[in-house]
């Protein structure tokens, strides 16, 4: 049974560019969140989605910043016009149900330069 | 505001030792509280405690929560090299979407 996964792990940008995160939840998830970790910092929500809906988008940046998660295929983050202050980990978690633990993908280290 | 505030920040001990990792959390209405280990990469989950009193133990890690004091701790018993680690703790509020709040982390090393 595979864990959440995310691609890819490391992704370099150059600043303007955009920036496009990929997970896939674990078998039988319909819940998805993603995180951003900062350096030496702790986890912040960023945004919650089950399948088609956006739940919870209270974490997240207004511009530039939007996520998805389709009826099929992988949720995505995506940042446009990336700033050197996008640099972070993002961390995509699942969960059963959203009472339920949430278990982590591996991350994506975005680095933009 | 909710929040969830863990204690200490850091703390370095010898393999061998016990160690008491703390949570505690204002939440607008509870639902859950979780405990992750997190090395470098991503956190894996430990243990979820939702009701007060009852221990949940996994080898040498226990952890029990306090609704009337609105604290958790994490023990870990005859500490190894390879629990050093950053301790999170997140609490779930039925509230917030069942969002999960999280503590900034305890940074646990362990030295030989």
């Amino acid at each position: 049974n595979a864990g959440v996964m995310q691609n890819p792990r490391h992704l370099v940008r150059r600043r303007g560019q955009e920036a496009r995160l990929r997970c896939s939840p674990m078998k039988g998830h319909s819940h998805v969140y993603w995180y951003r970790q900062l350096p030496e910092e702790g986890l912040k929500f960023m945004v919650y989605l089950q399948k088609e809906n956006i739940i919870d988008e209270s974490g997240m940046p207004k511009e530039r910043f939007s996520a998805e998660f389709p009826k099929e295929g992988p949720s995505i983050l995506r940042i446009q016009q990336v700033v050197r202050g996008d640099s972070a980990a993002y961390f995509c978690a699942s969960s059963p149900s959203r009472t339920n633990e949430q278990y982590f993908g591996p991350g994506t280290r975005l680095t933009v330069t | 505001e909710d929040k969830v505030v863990q204690s200490p920040l850091s703390l370095v001990v010898h393999e061998g030792d016990t160690v008491t990792l703390n949570c505690s959390y204002e939440v607008t209405n509870f639902r859950s509280l979780l405990w992750y280990k997190q090395e470098k990469k991503a956190p894996t989950f430990l243990f979820m405690l939702t009701s007060s009193g009852i221990e949940k133990k996994s080898g040498r890690l226990s952890s029990i929560l306090d609704k009337k004091e609105l604290f958790s701790i994490l023990n870990i018993t005859a500490t190894q090299t390879g629990d050093s680690a950053v301790y999170l703790c997140a609490v779930g509020d039925m509230d917030s979407n069942y969002q999960l709040i999280w503590g900034a982390g305890t940074k646990l090393i362990i030295k030989p």
